[in-house]
Order: C-alpha cells, then sequence, then structure tokens
C-alpha cells in the first residue's frame, strides 16, 4: 500500500521548475503532501480529495489523477526555501470506505542551488 | 498556542530498557499517529488511535505500546523487544474530516 515516489532526488538552481510523482496501487480516496527541512517534522502543504482536482500554494501546485491513482507536485520558479524531503501521503479506499490512515512514500529529496 | 509537542527532543536508553516518548496536542483533535523515519525509510506508521480508549496497530507495531486514556495524549513506549529502536520518532494529530495530519517536532530515540 505504500505509494511510490519519483524521483528519489532532484538538485536544481533557483528559478528552476520540478516535478515530483506519487503513484498508488490501490484506489484513492484522497492525497496529501508534506515538506520535511532535516531534522524537522513535515509541514502539511495541501491536500487533494477529487479525481483531477488542483491545489495551490504559492508557486507549488499540486494535481490528482484518480483514474491513474497517481498525483504530481509542480514546484515552480523554485526557491533556496523550497529545499527539503517532499511525501506524499495517501488515503485509500477498502470497499468503499477509507482507514483513517495515510501511507506515506519514502520522499523526494529536493535540493536548490543559488 | 495550539500545537503538538513531544518531549523530550534527544532521548538516551541502554539496551534493554523500556522507555516511554511523551506526546501531547491541545488542537481538540479526535486521531493520534506515532511514525518512525529511518533514513531513506520514510514515515512508517506504528500506531495510531481515532478516539480515546481505543488504538489499532499500524505497520511496525512489534516491539511498541501505547495507551490512550485521554484525548490530549498517547505516549508510545519502546519496549526492550524492539530489536532496533534507534530512529526518529513522530507523533501527529488530526481532526474530524479529511485526515489531515500536523506533526509534533519528533524525538530522536537513540539506544546505546
Amino acid at each position: 500500500q505504500q505509494p511510490v515516489q519519483s524521483p528519489q532526488a532532484v538538485i536544481l538552481r533557483e528559478g528552476e521548475d520540478a516535478v515530483i510523482n506519487c503513484s498508488s496501487s490501490k484506489a484513492l480516496y484522497s492525497v496529501h503532501w508534506y515538506r520535511q527541512k532535516h531534522g524537522e517534522a513535515p509541514v502539511f502543504l495541501m491536500i487533494l480529495l477529487k479525481g483531477g482536482e488542483q491545489k495551490g500554494h504559492d508557486k507549488i501546485s499540486a494535481s490528482f489523477n484518480e483514474k491513474k491513482q497517481q498525483s504530481s507536485l509542480y514546484l515552480t520558479a523554485s526557491q533556496l526555501s523550497y529545499s527539503g524531503t517532499y511525501f506524499c501521503g495517501t488515503e485509500i479506499t477498502d470497499r468503499g470506505s477509507t482507514l483513517g490512515r495515510l501511507y506515506f512514500g519514502r520522499g523526494t529529496q529536493l535540493t536548490v542551488w543559488p | 498556542d495550539g500545537g503538538i509537542t513531544q518531549s523530550p527532543k534527544y532521548l538516551f536508553r541502554k539496551e534493554g530498557q523500556n522507555v516511554t516518548l511523551s506526546c501531547e496536542q491541545n488542537l481538540n483533535h479526535d486521531a493520534m499517529y506515532w511514525y518512525r523515519q529511518d533514513p531513506g525509510q520514510g514515515l512508517r506508521l506504528i500506531y495510531y488511535s481515532q478516539i480515546v480508549n481505543d488504538f489499532q496497530k499500524g505497520d511496525i507495531a512489534e516491539g511498541y505500546s501505547v495507551s490512550r486514556e485521554k484525548k490530549e495524549s498517547f505516549p508510545l513506549t519502546v519496549t526492550s523487544a524492539q530489536k532496533n529502536p534507534t530512529a526518529f520518532y513522530l507523533c501527529a494529530s488530526a481532526g474530524r474530516g479529511w485526515n489531515t495530519q500536523y506533526f509534533g517536532p519528533g524525538t530522536r530515540l537513540t539506544v546505546l
């Protein structure tokens, strides 16, 4: 049930764009995105609830393709502050109901250089 | 200030000793969670509780125990049966609805 994130790591220059993907083998109810700085707690970025829904947070946005059971996180014009590890958390459905918990991917390490 | 607190930030224990990690929240959240984080492994769920006096095992519950006697508190005990307890432990809570989880600052446990 653990979603698969890709790529594992990304290195960018300030101002460049990046896409992080999250793919599940199970039907999804929702997808949650978090960012974690080294040694700190993960910070909630956004949640996507419906198929095709796109949300934005500053220059960070995400999409959710319910049919393909995947979500993508888009970081445009990246800033130094975007550096960190990004996790997707998925809430799966099982016979029509959710389990009240998230399954997290292994994370994508993003490094932005000046 | 509303939030989730975990104490202590760093904890050292000798092998074979049980240790209890504290997690408190004043967000009035119903659900609480414990995760373990190891390098390259992501967040792995140990135990979770959606209501007082009830909890469920997560994916790696062996060697751990929890209690949920109060809504605000969800302590985790790492027992001597846990074979490799050195890790970063994160507690989270979520309100009703979309299961958006908010994390505490974490406790880094080192067993010597």
